[in-house]
């Protein structure tokens, strides 16, 4: 079955860039997308067909697919940004999700 | 606007079965996919399965194949995600979510409007 692998963590300063990782075999010939999950909201889809952002979602979410690897980065990364970060992808019929990222702004 | 409304909190004995509907509004429900998508306790998101509301049809992950039954009713615009034989391990926010897909030029298929969630406690 497809799998996707992410970092289990990535810390940044406010104000600097966060790149958050997500490998899988050829992902870069699928569509990746992101979704931000809070503590006791419901996820939040940040990115879509690996570039696209919804609308609302800040300017400073953009994202990446090339190779075996989609790229998640938030620039000038706010405290408001904290939070876990899935990837996700379509194979097979079937949604496959990364084990996800915490992100940590300090 | 569009949403997902979820049904309230559940306690379950190991064993028993629990039914999760999700009722959408605000769009028309047969033309998206309804997935479902559990969390629990400190664990990542786990995909369970998808729906077409308009044929019925379903594909579930392996986990969970024989296990979760997911069915709508297009008269009340809801869907609904069954999980039987309960265990300690089901404990869990389960999810309801809106799914965009098609062809542009690739295929994509994602989760665009979520649920609330529903919060389900298997414990004897």
């Amino acid at each position: 079955s497809y799998e996707l692998t992410q970092p289990p963590s990535v810390s940044v300063s406010p104000g600097q860039t966060a790149s958050i990782t997500c490998s899988g075999d050829k992902l870069g010939d699928k569509y990746s997308y992101w979704y931000q999950h809070k503590p006791g909201q419901s996820p939040v889809l940040v990115i879509y067909q690996d570039v696209k952002r919804p609308s609302g979602i800040p300017e400073r979410f953009s994202g990446s697919n090339s190779g075996n690897t989609a790229t998640l980065t938030i620039s000038g990364t706010q405290a408001m940004d904290e939070a876990d970060y899935y990837c996700q992808a379509w194979d097979s019929s079937l949604v496959v999700f990364g084990g996800g990222t915490k992100l940590t702004v300090l | 606007q569009v949403q997902l409304v979820q049904s309230g909190a559940e306690v379950k004995k190991p064993g028993a079965s629990v039914k999760v509907s999700c009722k959408a509004s605000g769009y028309t429900f047969s033309t998206y996919d309804i997935n479902w998508v559990r969390q629990a306790t400190g664990q990542g998101l786990e995909w369970m399965g998808w729906m077409n509301p308009l044929s019925g049809s379903t594909g579930y992950a392996q986990k969970f194949q024989g296990r979760v039954t997911m069915t709508r009713s297009t008269s009340i615009n809801t869907a609904y995600m069954e999980v039987s034989r309960l265990t300690s391990e089901d404990t869990a926010v389960y999810y309801c979510a809106r799914v965009s897909s098609g062809y542009h030029p690739n295929y994509y298929y994602y989760m665009d409007v979520w649920g609330k969630g529903t919060t389900v406690i298997v414990s004897s």
